[in-house]
């Protein structure tokens, strides 16, 4: 089984829904990330979790909410999603290796609308 | 200035050939030098990570870093075409947070 899980894998919405975007893992990691992938753009951070009760925003944090629900889920909502959130988006979890080694999931295609 | 730039490419080679890939970053704090590879439709993994300037080999992969200019490289050598992927520069620093390259996208050609 996949460490790093996310769900659903593909989804297409509308401007205006709501959605959240799940991920789970069994790294055992306290560490965990959101990031969008957009071509020419790269890998953009949206937030970021170190355990339960720490968020903090990236670079890419407007229109966009978290939550940590235990040490294992941190999920991504797009609380009233439009079109230039159509993006690939990527969880990962880090290791406490001294050279931050993260873990990606295998990322959920996002089309809005 | 964007913290690490990487020219994204693409990258057409044929089977054999010698494949560099290079990035620059602007932050002297960064300490840790990493290569992550992404294949088509899969999230990015870790491929190779070096501490210091200097040379790191791995099989028919090196990662090249020199601090003094700031640069770091991948070469592959007697590329395949299972190498073909996009190749993603990270760096690490005080800020204890990864800063990505943008990626370049490599095709070997058979």
């Amino acid at each position: 089984d996949a460490d790093v899980t996310q769900t659903p894998r593909n989804r297409i919405t509308k401007t205006g829904k709501r959605i959240m975007l799940e991920c789970s893992q069994t790294k055992g990691h306290d560490r965990m990330y959101w990031y969008r992938q957009d071509p020419g753009l790269g890998l953009r951070l949206i937030y970021y979790s170190f355990d339960v009760k720490d968020i903090n925003k990236g670079e890419i944090s407007d229109g966009y909410s978290v939550s940590r629900q235990a040490q294992a889920k941190f999920s991504l909502s797009l609380e009233s999603a439009i079109p230039n959130q159509t993006a690939l988006y990527f969880c990962a979890t880090e290791g406490t290796s001294v050279y931050n080694e993260q873990f990606f999931g295998p990322g959920t295609r996002l089309t809005v609308l | 200035q964007k913290e690490v730039e990487q020219d994204p490419g693409p990258l057409s080679v044929p089977e054999g050939a010698i494949v560099s890939l290079n990035c620059t970053y602007s932050n002297s704090a960064f300490q840790y030098f990493m290569w992550y590879r992404q294949y088509s439709r899969k999230g990015p993994e870790l491929l190779m990570y070096t501490y210091s300037s200097g040379n790191k080999e791995d099989g028919r992969f090196t990662a090249q870093v020199d601090k003094s200019s700031k640069y770091i490289s991948l070469f592959i050598r007697d590329s395949q075409p299972s190498d073909s992927a996009t190749y993603l520069c990270a760096n690490q620093g005080g800020s204890e947070k990864l800063v990505f390259g943008k990626g370049t996208k490599l095709t070997v050609n058979p």
